[in-house]
């Protein structure tokens, strides 16, 4: 079955402590990506990868960083959590940029 | 750069209404446009799309046209149910030198009453 699966599902976590947001496609997808969605605001972009070994910032990088060392894998790491990065985070892959994107189930992330 | 403007919500109509959520784009080049739609606890679905101008996209009954000249992609359905109820985003997707952004409007969430 086609798909992006993120983990963990929820998480509540301490600020200050470093977290790492899994994200996988087994779609052999080029193009993946990690939003967040927060009320009133909703989804913003955070990175981008156009591809192994290439990735981006979107609209919102700060206080993130992603790596994209294989096809499948684009995680999404939290150096030092603060409370404002509190959100419900989306991670997404499409075949190439432009094409259908697919979305993972998201992350909720509470960072007290 | 890019934007998405969609109009507020909540919206909320009772079955077998007709229903149009607004959408308006601002973008430097000739972006696709997409509507997804999020049910309550899930990701989101793409929904319907159009790649180009005077593209219609459809699907499940619901209606997009792109249009270049006014910036718009609304999105419409003739009779809604109450399996309809959902978080609706309007979505542009751009690409740039060797990069591809997608920008979202800040959602409608739209709720339909027996």
């Amino acid at each position: 079955e086609a798909q992006v699966t993120q983990n963990p599902r929820y998480l509540i976590t301490v600020t200050g402590k470093k977290l790492t947001v899994t994200c996988s496609q087994n779609m052999n997808h080029e193009y993946m990506s990690w939003y967040r969605q927060d009320p009133g605001l909703g989804l913003r972009q955070i990175y981008y990868s156009m591809n192994v070994e290439v990735t981006d910032k979107g609209d919102v990088p700060e206080g993130y960083k992603v790596s994209r060392k294989e096809k499948r894998n684009f995680p999404l790491i939290l150096e030092s959590p603060s409370p404002n990065q509190t959100s419900l985070y989306f991670c997404a892959s499409s075949f190439r940029a432009g094409n259908t994107i697919y979305f993972g189930e998201g992350s909720w992330l509470t960072v007290v | 750069g890019d934007s998405v403007t969609q109009m507020e919500g909540p919206v909320t109509l009772s079955e077998e209404a007709f229903l149009t959520i607004n959408c308006t784009y601002t973008a430097t080049g000739y972006p696709s446009l997409f509507w997804y739609v999020q049910y309550p606890g899930e990701g989101l679905q793409l929904l319907l799309k159009a790649t180009k101008a005077d593209d219609k996209g459809s699907n499940k009954g619901f209606e997009a046209t792109y249009r270049k000249e006014t910036t718009s992609f609304h999105l419409e359905k003739g009779s809604v149910q109450v399996s309809d109820s959902a978080v609706y985003f309007c979505a542009l997707g751009d690409s740039g030198a060797g990069s591809y952004q997608l920008t979202f409007g800040k959602g409608t969430k739209l709720s339909v009453i027996p």
